[in-house]
């Protein structure tokens, strides 16, 4: 399966800092990443699909100015959590789209951490 | 619209006895199903995935997982449980209505008795 990585697996930063978390789609060219959070012992919550050369598509209740998606490359997706809060404190995990096999394959996560 | 309940959020198991979770969906259009498994710390590994060719799915490591329209089910079972089955369990609904979305389960957190 296509492999994805993503940077860094952990950070924790001060509240009202911003955060860039980087998904990278390694071995495959990714029109469509898709961005998760879950919150401990929950499920994951999409937040956004990120779809590469145009806007992200923001799911309902989710701030589009709080979480800036820029999806400049075939390879590359960035969510970054502005002006961060400890609520925001959550695991994130992207996800490529291979339409060809009609699967996700997903990235192992950041857990971000806001003091 | 498209969801997806998982019907026990816990299971419990002895090592060597059959594995049951249960799934079920409901979607407007003819759904893609998943199965994924999430050990702790890891990243989501897919196990199998149905879409609307077989309606009895294999997957690794022993999973298998059988669509049924009538009953608008996806369980997951496997016949034997390993200790390193211990994980948590997302079944995932995806229609194809040309926005790839996918929506997950709550999730179901297998435990494996030795």
């Amino acid at each position: 399966g296509a492999v994805v990585s993503q940077h860094p697996s952990r950070v924790i930063c001060k509240s009202g800092t911003s955060v860039k978390i980087e998904c990278r789609s390694l071995d495959f060219q990714a029109t469509t990443m898709f961005w998760y959070r879950q919150f401990p012992k929950q499920s994951l919550m999409l937040m956004a699909t990120s779809n590469e050369g145009s806007k992200a598509t923001y799911e309902q209740g989710v701030e589009k100015d709080k979480f800036l998606i820029n999806h400049a490359s075939l390879t590359l997706s960035t969510l970054t959590v502005t002006s961060a809060h400890p609520e925001d404190s959550s695991f994130y995990i992207c996800s490529v789209w291979f339409g060809s096999k009609n699967t996700q394959y997903f990235g192992p996560g950041t857990r971000l951490t806001v003091l | 619209a498209q969801s997806v309940t998982q019907l026990d959020s816990h299971v419990s198991v002895s090592e060597g006895t059959p594995v049951l979770l249960r799934c079920n969906y409901s979607s407007s259009y003819s759904p893609s199903l998943f199965w994924y498994v999430q050990h702790p710390n890891k990243g989501l590994q897919l196990l199998l995935k149905y879409t609307s060719a077989a309606t009895l799915v294999k997957g690794i490591n022993g999973f298998e997982a059988e669509f049924k329209k009538s009953e608008t089910s996806f369980h997951l079972t496997k016949p034997s449980a390993h200790m390193s089955d211990a994980a948590e369990y997302f079944c995932v609904v995806s229609d194809d209505t040309g926005g790839f979305k996918t929506i997950f389960g709550a999730g179901t957190r297998l435990f494996v008795k030795a």
